[in-house]
């Protein structure tokens, strides 16, 4: 059974640094693309950034909103994903969901993670 | 603002059928597939259709989606309770070269 479960969300000050991990299992974590996404409070799904497999040599990409400030790292030995957020913002506040992504779209999700960035 | 537009709200009766629309441009929808996704309240999204039309095993097929041109369309027809739910379109956008997803539709069911 495919499992994605995500840790490290917490109440955080503007400007300070954040890092999230996203336990899988249930499949070969090298073999697939994986996904960040968020969603703040009352809002809608907001894609922040994706890995790509080994086959494609883990490059990544992110959203204007938060590139230069996150970065998406994964140990498939661990089987784990994982999303540093540094000089985080009140608009970063949001649930965070770590997804698998397969021929093109996020086909599992993990139950997501809140993360509060306020003084 | 959302790069793919959804209607905010939409609603229908037990055993209707419903449509939720999905706009964008060609950069996005069209050029590439369209995604749907169906999240239950307090809950993490659900795969419902992939490429454009497509059902993961397990969804039942009262779900349909379409594309035309730069926009789609979700379909619901024979409307449970248990649809009622947040609905949400997706694409790869070239342009940006990343994911946009529309801003979510909640489904009331009266």
């Amino acid at each position: 059974e495919v499992q994605l479960v995500e840790s490290g969300g917490g109440l955080v000050q503007p400007g300070g640094s954040l890092r999230l991990s996203c336990a899988v299992s249930g499949f070969t974590l090298s073999d697939h693309y994986m996904d960040w996404v968020r969603q703040a409070p009352g809002k809608g799904l907001e894609w922040v950034g994706r890995t790509r497999n080994k086959a494609n040599s883990y490059t990544t990409d992110y959203a204007a909103s938060v590139k230069g400030r996150f970065t998406i790292s994964r140990d498939d030995s661990k089987n784990s994903l994982y999303l540093q957020m540094n000089s985080l913002k009140t608009e970063d506040t949001a649930v965070y969901y770590c997804a698998r992504y397969t021929y093109g779209s996020e086909d599992y999700w993990g139950q997501g993670t809140l993360v509060t960035v306020s003084s | 603002q959302s790069v793919l537009t959804q209607p905010p709200s939409a609603s229908g009766t037990p055993g209707q059928r419903v449509t939720i629309s999905c706009s964008g441009s060609s950069s996005n929808i069209g050029s590439n597939y369209v995604y749907w996704y169906q999240a239950l309240p307090g809950t993490a999204p659900k795969l419902l259709i992939y490429k454009n039309n497509q059902r993961p095993s397990g969804v039942p097929d009262r779900f349909s989606g379409s594309k035309s041109g730069t926009s789609a369309s979700l379909a619901i027809s024979g409307l449970r309770s248990e649809d009622e739910a947040d609905y949400y379109c997706a694409a790869w956008d070239d342009s940006l070269s990343g994911r946009v997803f529309g801003g979510g539709t909640k489904l009331t069911v009266l």
